[in-house]
């Protein structure tokens, strides 16, 4: 089974800074399978990035995903206020099927 | 506009089964696959099992095998997770996704508003 290990666990930064987010596998993953979502308190998770690098409908540009085989990141150009949240990334399996979620990065206002 | 409504918040004993539905619109609900994520208090993620409507086909995560089934009624475009047994570990919010298939098939693109389960003697 693969793990993903997000870090840091929290990220303290003000409105207007860059947060670079990492999320490492503990076996190679298909760039194909990464995902990344948002989860704001007592909302359902949202998607951001699939394919680890493909923005979903109506995620505005500030957002990008790149990395590959076990290291993934997921990069917010400039923070706006609305942007701090907690963040998972996702990888899935074939074999059998199965979906796993890091263990979460909570970005917070400095 | 695709929305997944699930049901609402459940308490339940300690050894009871509890069921949640998910009822999907805005979309072709035989075209998707629909998965159950849960969430306990402060934690993250963690994906239980999902089902391929058009097909009737459920995949379980390993940790839930036996404990948990998922069903789907094409007919109402509702997906339904029972899990039994419950214990106290369990209490946590339930969220449907739709996840695709083929090229789509590794992410969640909607989810449910989730369904909070409370395992309390």
């Amino acid at each position: 089974e693969i793990v993903l290990t997000q870090s840091p666990g929290t990220l303290s930064l003000s409105p207007g800074e860059r947060a670079t987010l990492s999320c490492r596998a503990s076996q190679s993953v298909s760039s194909s399978y990464l995902a990344w979502y948002q989860q704001k308190p007592g909302q359902a998770p949202r998607l951001l990035i699939y394919g680890a690098s493909s923005r979903a409908t109506g995620i505005p540009d500030r957002f990008s995903g790149s990395g590959s085989g076990t290291d993934f990141t997921l990069t917010i150009s400039r923070l706006e206020p609305e942007d701090f949240a907690v963040y998972y990334c996702q990888q899935y399996g074939s074999s059998p099927p199965t979906w796993t979620f890091g263990q979460g990065t909570k970005v917070e206002i400095k | 506009q695709v929305q997944l409504v699930q049901s609402g918040a459940e308490v339940k004993k300690p050894g009871s089964s509890v069921k949640v539905s998910c009822k999907a619109s805005g979309g072709t609900f035989s075209s998707y696959t629909i998965s159950w994520v849960r969430q306990a208090p402060g934690q993250g993620l963690e994906w239980m099992g999902r089902i391929i409507p058009i097909l009737g086909i459920a995949n379980y995560a390993q940790k839930f095998q036996g404990r948990v089934t998922i069903t789907a009624d094409k007919s109402t475009s509702t997906a339904y997770m029972e899990l039994s047994s419950l214990r106290s570990e369990d209490t946590a919010v339930y969220y449907c996704a739709r996840g695709g298939v083929g090229a789509t098939v590794s992410y969640f693109d909607y989810w449910g508003q989730g369904t909070l389960v409370t395992v309390s003697s």
